[in-house]
């Protein structure tokens, strides 16, 4: 079974804090892992996509990190705004194009 | 066009209705995707077009679930005898298709499906 896992499930943080967010997937036949950014009423938005052990990306205040040999990866967020109150969803490939999903973390920012 | 539409945003129907989605995904995009995402749920894998054919359907939940994509631009999902399981919104994406299992998708805003 293709399981991909996220951790918390939901999150409220503090303008300015720090976070971060965990997602969990089988290792065997790792193909890529995506990250989107969904916010209310808007389109999910491509964060990431990394396919090699060890793998870091950032982009502004948000960076990611990859392990594949023990199946997770790591999203954080230095100084969160506001404007980062979203829904954050991990998925992976598994050399298909089939994208299997986690249920996401909604994390809520307060000013 | 400049993104993925989705039309329409929302629509709500009675129980064994017929309800037609819509998505026209971006000019030159070759894959798109259909996925369902339920209350509490990550979006769920529906199906992919590559071109005009469906190269993965195994997602779609019964022979209620029907998509097409005739001329491999917009696509349409077709769902026949709605039940209110049904009840979800259905996100389109397409992308370039440069390479299997690391695209980025484009997705649209999504349709909301509400069945009475």
């Amino acid at each position: 079974i293709l399981n991909v896992e996220q951790s918390p499930q939901s999150l409220h943080v503090q303008e300015g804090d720090s976070t971060n967010f965990t997602c969990s997937f089988p290792s065997s036949n790792f193909y890529a892992l995506h990250w989107y950014r969904w916010e209310t009423a808007k389109s999910p938005e491509a964060l990431f996509v990394m396919t090699l052990n060890g793998d870091e990306k950032k982009k502004g205040r948000i960076s990611a990190t990859l392990n594949t040999k023990e199946g997770y990866s790591y999203l954080y967020i230095k100084g969160s705004q506001p404007e980062d109150s979203a829904t954050y969803l991990c998925a992976n490939s598994y050399n298909t194009d089939k994208l299997i999903f986690g249920t996401g973390t909604r994390l809520q920012v307060f000013p | 066009g400049a993104g993925v539409s989705q039309t329409p945003s929302n629509k709500v129907t009675e129980k064994g209705k017929y309800v037609e989605l819509r998505c026209d995904p971006i000019s030159g995009h070759t894959a798109l995707y259909w996925y369902r995402q339920s209350l509490g749920q990550g979006p769920e894998f529906l199906i992919y077009f590559q071109g005009t054919g469906a190269a993965d359907d195994s997602g779609l939940p019964n022979d209620r679930f029907f998509a097409v994509r005739p001329e491999g631009s917009v696509s349409t999902l077709k769902i026949q005898r709605t039940e209110r399981g049904d009840s979800a919104v259905y996100l389109c994406a397409s992308s370039l298709n440069r390479g299997p299992g690391a695209n980025v998708l484009t997705f649209g805003a999504g349709s909301r499906l509400t069945v009475l």
